[in-house]
């Protein structure tokens, strides 16, 4: 069954620290699509990266780093020096032809307190 | 460009009422879903269209929800006979095809008292 675990809850951080959110997927499908999308209070979606099951390459982004890891299935998002701003409620999604490849599964996410 | 839009933003309606939740897409977005977000979860898909063809609703929880998408753009997601077990955040996305990412709206947040 197509599932993604995001076991931490929530996370604490003081500003400057690096934080690492996990996310562990489970699919009967070669082909897939990973996300992950950012909640801040606003409550909008926020989208932040997607990849495909077949570019294991790490990705950078500024501040934000992204291990994609098929042998373990995760898919661990890093925020380096984080920042107040980045104080939100974050998800890991999956989609994949199993699922129609249109319906997106979300995690329960992770919230992030950044402390100044 | 504009995202994509939601109205109203909060909506607190009675036990038994009919509402309505209206979403903007992204012009030019042939895809549209909606999707339920409870307090402390995550979203979870209610339905798809592409254009104006409803093609998914495998999501939606009873038959008093139902969407529309007559013309292809505005959708309207209508809950019949509310329930307090509905009270969520309603989110809507649109993207340019059924596998392309999907960017989601600021979501109406739905209280039934």
């Amino acid at each position: 069954a197509q599932k993604v675990t995001q076991a931490q809850t929530e996370i604490s951080v003081v500003e400057k620290e690096d934080v690492t959110l996990d996310c562990v997927y489970e699919t009967r499908d070669t082909t897939y699509y990973l996300f992950w999308y950012k909640q801040p209070p606003s409550g909008e979606l926020v989208f932040l990266i997607r990849r495909n099951s077949f570019d294991e390459q790490n990705e950078i982004s500024g501040r934000y780093s992204w291990n994609f890891q098929k042998s373990t299935s995760s898919f661990n998002f890093t925020i380096t020096a984080s920042q107040v701003v980045d104080s939100a409620v974050y998800f890991c999604a999956l989609s994949d032809a199993y699922t129609g490849g249109f319906k997106t599964i979300f995690g329960a996410g992770t919230r992030l307190f950044v402390k100044a | 460009g504009a995202g994509v839009s939601q109205s109203p933003r909060y909506k607190v309606a009675k036990r038994g009422q009919d509402v309505a939740l209206r979403c903007d897409p992204i012009s030019g977005h042939v895809s549209l879903f909606w999707y339920q977000q409870a307090l402390g979860q995550g979203p979870e898909f209610l339905t798809y269209f592409q254009n104006e063809a409803q093609l998914d609703k495998s999501g939606l929880p009873s038959d008093r929800f139902f969407a529309e998408r007559p013309e292809g753009s505005v959708s309207t997601l209508k809950i019949q006979r509310t329930q307090q077990e509905d009270s969520a955040v309603y989110l809507c996305a649109s993207s340019y095809g059924k596998e392309e990412t999907q960017y989601f709206g600021p979501g109406t947040r739905l209280l039934v008292l």
